[in-house]
């Protein structure tokens, strides 16, 4: 089982550049989360999908940010334009979703840094 | 007031210690619990889930107290592995999940 995958791993750009970040949920989750983790804030939610469809966008910071779910097995967070304050570490996550104890399988993140 | 709240810690505890974290939660609706763990650098994965009647897996229990809103974290026999950090999550319904800050853990030889 391959779990979540995210690319990449790591990511270094200037303030003002495009970011598109990327995640491949597990097979057969219905559910793909995207969250954003600093020392600050700690873990936060940004969007979450079910069945590909945007189901809860609450957390998405600004108009700067944007989510896409093309199809079951691939996701796509996207900055533009970045801005320093966004340097974090982005996770995705995929679960099930059949029962609210669920548990989520998060992938290995992605790390951002804006210059 | 912070919709999951735990003590950041460090918690500095001798190997075979045994160690407790509580986690506050604001929402009295709130329909599941669980503790993920974290290590440096690392994703979060889910440590446990915590029922209403509570929940042990080996070294560790995990109890929720709906009546004063908390969650809890019992860990004995502490090894140098248990070192991490510990978050409190609460399920709001809808699959969304709300995690705390995180509870980090040093366990000395």
């Amino acid at each position: 089982d391959a779990g979540v995958i995210q690319s990449p791993r790591h990511e270094v750009t200037e303030m003002g550049q495009e970011v598109t970040l990327r995640c491949k949920p597990i097979s057969g989750h219905d559910y793909l989360f995207w969250y954003r983790q600093t020392m600050m804030r700690g873990l936060e939610l940004l969007i979450y999908f079910n069945n590909n469809v945007p189901i809860d966008d609450s957390g998405m910071p600004e108009d700067r940010f944007s989510a896409k779910m093309p199809n079951a097995s691939f996701s796509t967070l996207k900055i533009q334009p970045s801005e320093p304050r966004d340097s974090a570490v982005y996770f995705c996550a995929s679960s099930r979703g059949t029962s609210l104890n669920e548990k989520l399988f998060f992938g290995s993140g992605t790390q951002l840094s804006v210059l | 007031r912070k919709e999951v709240e735990q003590d950041p810690g460090p918690f500095n505890v001798p190997e075979g210690a045994t160690v407790a974290f509580n986690c506050t939660y604001s929402n009295s609706a709130s329909q599941s619990f669980f503790w993920y763990r974290q290590d440096c650098r690392k994703e979060p994965k889910l440590l446990m889930s915590v029922y209403s009647s509570g929940n042990e897996d080996g070294r560790f229990t995990a109890q929720l107290n709906r009546a004063s809103q908390y969650i809890s974290l019992l860990i004995r026999d502490s090894k140098l592995s248990d070192s991490a950090t510990y978050l409190c999550v609460r399920g709001t319904g809808g699959f969304k999940t709300i995690f705390g800050a995180g509870t980090r853990l040093f366990v000395k030889a």
